[in-house]
């Protein structure tokens, strides 16, 4: 089946835009998290929806939100861009019943703000 | 509260030598622990993960772990490498809310 699709790949953006990341599960999978990947500190989260519900929140500035649609895809947004937000954005599906319990993760949308 | 310590930040191995990734998580629930790979510029690939059960787990290419509950260790090992194996490896504990802790990665340089 089909894997985690991140849309777009690669996004070039100056300071003090807004930007939005797009993530569509695996058929099937209610839950998304999304997490940005730094050099300097690692792989951080940042929230996960189920079911169009905001499920849990990590430590990130207002700036950063996010939404779950009916069909499960999730899109993430963040407003007034900081240098400081280049990084490798980064969903996950997951799987929450049984045996196949996991998180599947897309490619990742790489973010560079200039 | 959860966290994962991963104890090598690079390791260099030769070609077909074997290979250990250390990981050491602490938690106070029961635990899910999960090992990723992830080349240049790509995602993370799950290689293989413990829920329950039998405490050697094997992966994909080759990958397996042993869950070792008293040492709170989940380290990873392959008894030979490829250099396609050369990636940044993450141990990671899904925490008592249902998200993933990370550790730091393991940069895996494989020469021949």
């Amino acid at each position: 089946k089909a894997g985690v699709t991140q849309t777009p790949r690669y996004l070039i953006k100056t300071r003090g835009q807004q930007v939005t990341l797009s993530c569509s599960p695996i058929s099937g999978h209610r839950s998304v998290s999304w997490y940005q990947q730094t050099p300097g500190q690692g792989l951080q989260f940042l929230f996960e929806y189920f079911s169009e519900t905001q499920r849990n929140k990590g430590n990130f500035p207002g700036r950063f939100s996010g939404r779950q649609f009916s069909n499960s895809r999730s899109e993430m947004n963040v407003s007034t861009l900081e240098l400081g937000d280049s990084a490798l954005y980064l969903c996950a599906s997951s799987s929450e019943t049984g045996a196949s319990y996991g998180y599947t993760f897309g490619s990742g949308t790489r973010l560079t703000v200039v | 509260a959860q966290s994962v310590t991963q104890l090598d930040s690079q390791v260099p191995v030769f070609e077909e030598a074997p290979v250990e990734l250390r990981c050491n998580y602490s938690s106070s629930v029961s635990v899910y622990l999960f090992w990723y790979v992830q080349y240049p510029n790509q995602g993370l690939q799950l290689l293989l993960k413990y829920l329950s059960g039998s405490t050697l787990v094997k992966g994909i290419n080759g990958f397996e772990a042993e869950f070792n509950k008293s040492q709170t260790s989940f380290h990873l090992r392959k008894p030979s490498v490829h250099i396609s194996d050369t990636a940044e490896y993450f141990c990671a504990v899904r925490d008592s809310w249902g998200k993933l802790q990370f550790g730091a990665g393991t940069q895996v340089v494989v020469t021949p």
